[in-house]
């Protein structure tokens, strides 16, 4: 079974705070994928990437950046965390540009 | 550009009724079409997908879905709920080399 890994399942920050969110898989996927899930909003996607050290915009990159320097691991950073960003995170990977397989979620909240 | 549209946030359904949740999508270009199921403190899961071949698609716990092409609509079907299917379901759709775009979500609520 394809396994997805994030670090942390809740998380609470303060305003300001530099934040890292790590997503692990174990399927040799080439794509990774970053997502925000609010009520009402669904899935937007925050950042992608399609191998290592490349990367690329979603719909809604502003006040985060990724990093991938390995294929297995996907790292959302949020260089200074607003109350805005309180949410819940979900990494996902794909062999193809097809079925994505998600991990279980971090949610977090700033304060 | 492409979209998808679930027209109900909210779903409320006895247990061992029918279900039916629905999903149209826009694209300019064929297109590949997903249901997934996410559980209460879980992440998403794959329940089925339409890629090309039948339109008639089965996928996990009993649930189907029908691509229609003329309408551009993907709905979920299951012709029997349990309790265990209450969850939130999005539909999702790729087309050509773009990224997947999911849906704002269908909340299933079973009523026992």
């Amino acid at each position: 079974d394809v396994k997805v890994t994030q670090s942390s399942r809740y998380l609470v920050k303060r305003t300001g705070e530099k934040v890292f969110l790590e997503c692990v898989q174990d399927m040799d996927h080439e794509n990774m994928f970053w997502y925000r899930q609010d009520p009402g909003l669904g899935l937007r996607l925050i950042y992608f990437s399609y191998d290592v050290k490349m990367k690329e915009k979603g719909d809604i990159p502003e006040g985060y950046s990724v990093s991938r320097e390995k294929k297995e691991r996907f790292s959302l950073i949020l260089e200074s965390a607003s109350t805005n960003q309180t949410s819940m995170y979900l990494c996902a990977s794909s062999r193809s540009l097809d079925e994505q397989y998600f991990g279980p979620g971090t949610r977090l909240t700033v304060t | 550009a492409q979209s998808v549209t679930q027209l109900d946030s909210q779903v409320p359904v006895f247990e061992e009724a029918p279900v039916e949740l629905r999903c149209n999508y826009s694209s300019s270009v064929s297109v590949y079409l997903f249901w997934y199921v996410q559980y209460p403190n879980q992440g998403l899961q794959l329940l089925l997908k339409y890629l090309s071949g039948s339109t008639l698609v089965k996928g996990i716990n009993g649930f189907e879905a029908e691509f229609n092409k003329s309408q551009t609509s993907f709905h979920l079907r299951k012709p029997s709920v349990h309790i265990s299917d209450t969850a939130e379901y999005f539909c999702a759709v790729k087309g050509g080399y773009q990224k997947v775009t999911f849906g704002t979500g269908t909340k299933l609520q079973v009523i026992p």
